[in-house]
Order: structure tokens, then C-alpha cells, then sequence
């Protein structure tokens, strides 16, 4: 079946413009997470959805990062007014919910580079 | 709070010779562990979990993973390397009593299984 998806898979960008990068997870699944790994990182917790509850946004890392997701499906990390430090790759993944034994499943990312 | 932590940056082998893969972890409660790999340009790939029971956890591809709760580890291991066995591996750590759904990883390590 489908994996996680995630487009653009690479996306070049000015210093200051605003960039989208959209997330469409395993069908069925209600979880949905965003990380971020820099080079030579591991990954750092962005965002996390589970159904039509409020989002855990405790690792976004600045006010320029948002994201949403709609009719609990698909999934737009926005990043404003970029910066060169936010240079990564943004991963998604889903997941199953309600019990945290389940493992989650990643996309093959969205590799983001500010010039 | 939870961390993980994996002390090798590089794990060398040949191929055909068995492999160990480190990872220690700290949580408050009790903890569900994960092991992912990551192949160039692509997402994290589910490899096994630990949830509760046997201290021995196979999973994909031939590896598998002891828990040591005494020890706070959750060393990934193969007994015999194959080349195709090259990639980065991520070991994560939930825990089960604080209900946070989010992962945390470790910093990574890279497996070279070498001819």
C-alpha cells in the first residue's frame, strides 16, 4: 500500500521568502508528526497531530514555523520569512494512535535549502 | 525527561562478521524502544520495538535488539553483516507512563560493512 508522501522532495529557496511543504499520511492513520534532521543531526521534534485534538506544537522552534492539518488527513508544515538556519530535511510521519507502542512511519522527506 | 543516547558516530565491520550497534536510554517510567535505519536520501525505515516480555526483539532484516533494564540499553545486533547492511541507525525512546506520543532519537550511528 502507500507509504507517507511527502512534496516537494526538494525545494531551493531565497533567505526571506515564505515556503510550504505538504505531508500526506498512511491512509487511516490519525497521527501525524514533523521533524527535523540537520546534517549531521538526529532528529528534532517539530509538531505532532492525533485526530481533532490540539496539536503538540512544543517543538516548533520559532513563531516562523506553523502547520496545520486538515480534515485530519493531509498535513502543510509553512515556514515564513525563511533563514539559512533553516536549512534540513523536514520529515513527516504517521502513525496508528492512541497507544505508543506503535511505530511510525516516515516519508522520504522534504530536503529544504536557503541560499 | 527522555533522552537517548548512541556513543559511536561510526561502527566498522566486514561483512559476514556479527554486528553490535549501542544505544543506551533514559526515561522517567518504563519505556517503549525503537530501532529505525536510514538509507541515503530516505526516510527512517521501522527496523523493531521493545513494548514488554522477551528482552531478546527480532525484527526485520535478520536484526534484533536485547533490552537490558538494568543497564538502560537497547543494543541493536546481527549475527552475520552484510554490505547492504550500510545505512544510519536511529534508536528512539517513548515513555509509556508521561503520554507523550512524540520520539525521542538519538544522534545516530553509521553502520559500514566493508567486503
Amino acid at each position: 500500500g502507500a507509504g507517507v508522501s511527502q512534496s516537494p522532495s526538494n525545494k531551493v529557496t531565497e533567505k526571506g521568502k515564505d515556503v510550504e511543504l505538504r505531508c500526506d499520511p498512511i491512509s487511516g492513520h490519525t497521527a501525524l508528526y514533523w521533524y527535523r534532521q540537520s546534517l549531521g543531526q538526529g532528529l528534532e521534534f517539530l509538531i505532532y497531530f492525533q485526530g481533532n485534538s490540539a496539536p503538540d506544537k512544543s517543538g516548533l522552534p520559532s513563531d516562523r514555523f506553523s502547520a496545520e492539518r486538515t480534515g485530519g488527513s493531509v498535513s502543510t508544515l509553512t515556514i515564513q520569512r525563511t533563514q539559512q538556519e533553516d536549512s534540513a530535511v523536514y520529515l513527516c510521519a504517521s502513525s496508528l494512535a492512541g497507544q505508543g507502542y506503535q511505530p511510525q512511519h516516515f516519508g522520504d522527506g522534504t530536503r529544504l535549502s536557503i541560499l | 525527561a527522555q533522552s537517548v543516547a548512541q556513543p559511536e558516530d561510526q561502527v566498522n565491520v566486514a561483512e559476514g562478521n556479527p554486528l553490535t550497534v549501542k544505544c543506551t536510554y533514559s526515561v522517567s517510567g518504563n519505556p517503549y524502544l525503537f530501532w529505525y535505519v536510514q538509507y541515503p536520501n530516505r526516510g527512517l525505515q521501522f527496523l523493531l520495538k521493545y513494548i514488554t516480555g522477551d528482552n531478546l526483539v527480532k525484527g526485520s532484516y535478520g536484526f534484533e535488539a536485547e533490552f537490558n533494564k538494568s543497564q538502560t540499553s537497547f543494543h541493536l545486533k546481527k549475527p552475520s553483516a552484510l554490505v547492504s547492511d550500510s545505512a544510519l541507525y536511529f534508536c528512539a525512546v517513548r515513555d509509556r507512563n508521561t503520554g507523550f506520543q512524540k520520539l525521542v532519537f538519538g544522534t545516530g550511528t553509521r553502520l559500514l560493512v566493508s567486503p
